[in-house]
């Protein structure tokens, strides 16, 4: 149980370009979700916390307005990279927090290439 | 201020040698504790947690984890290391008490397992 479904796992897109990477949890209601951001080789670094229904809480430093996140129901969370550069190439995890304690569950990825 | 540490970067380690990969938490807060690995181009597994109860946590290959609250630590140990162990090994915690639970990642730490 517990399982969340992410994709794209590879997306290769143009400088300029909007890419949307989505994360679906299939077997239970996630009430927040977290979108993190890797860099080759480094920790994962939180990008945002989600919750159904309302507004994104961006962590210091993360562009609200380039990395866009809707949490539209339950089960669908949403990432958007607007008008994307190829710094914003990295690989992208979302994770969802379920009722059971300290449960959290992860997407396996997108990665993320702008060229 | 609230952060997680894991200060090597890369261990080294020989095939059946055992090994113990540090990880150090700063936190006003109650915490919950865990050991996630990443394998090459793939996403995160957790590798044990650590919620309330018996300190000393295991995971089904082998691995445990010690919370030592007056050092603030949760190291990860193994007493004898396979070939198949070496991934990048991050611990996590999930400082309480706030809005939402978020899960913070330390940097990581890569176990380069050598026959």
């Amino acid at each position: 149980g517990a399982v969340v479904s992410q994709h794209p796992s590879r997306v290769i897109c143009k400088s300029g370009t909007s890419v949307k990477i989505e994360c679906r949890s299939l077997d239970f209601q996630a009430t927040t979700m977290f979108w993190y951001r890797q860099f080759p080789k480094k920790s994962l670094m939180l990008m945002a916390t989600s919750n159904e229904g309302s507004k994104a809480t961006y962590e210091q430093g993360v562009e609200k307005d380039k990395f866009l996140i809707n949490h539209a129901s339950l089960t669908l969370s949403t990432l958007t990279v607007t008008s994307a550069h190829p710094e914003d190439s990295s690989f992208y995890i979302c994770s969802a927090s379920f009722t059971l304690v300290g449960g959290y569950t992860f997407g396996s990825g997108t990665r993320l290439t702008v060229v | 201020a609230q952060s997680v540490t894991q200060l090597d970067s890369q261990v080294p380690v020989f095939e059946e040698a055992p090994v113990e990969l540090r990880c150090n938490y700063s936190s006003s807060v109650s915490v919950y504790l865990f050991w996630y690995v990443q394998y090459p181009n793939q996403g995160l597994q957790l590798l044990l947690k650590y919620l309330s109860g018996s300190t000393l946590v295991e995971s089904i290959n082998g691995f445990e984890a010690e919370f030592n609250k007056s050092q603030t630590s949760f190291h990860l140990r193994k007493p004898s290391v396979h070939i198949s162990d070496t991934a990048e090994y991050f611990c996590a915690v999930s400082f309480l008490g706030g809005a939402t639970n978020k899960l913070i990642f330390g940097t990581g730490t890569l176990l380069a397992v050598q026959p």
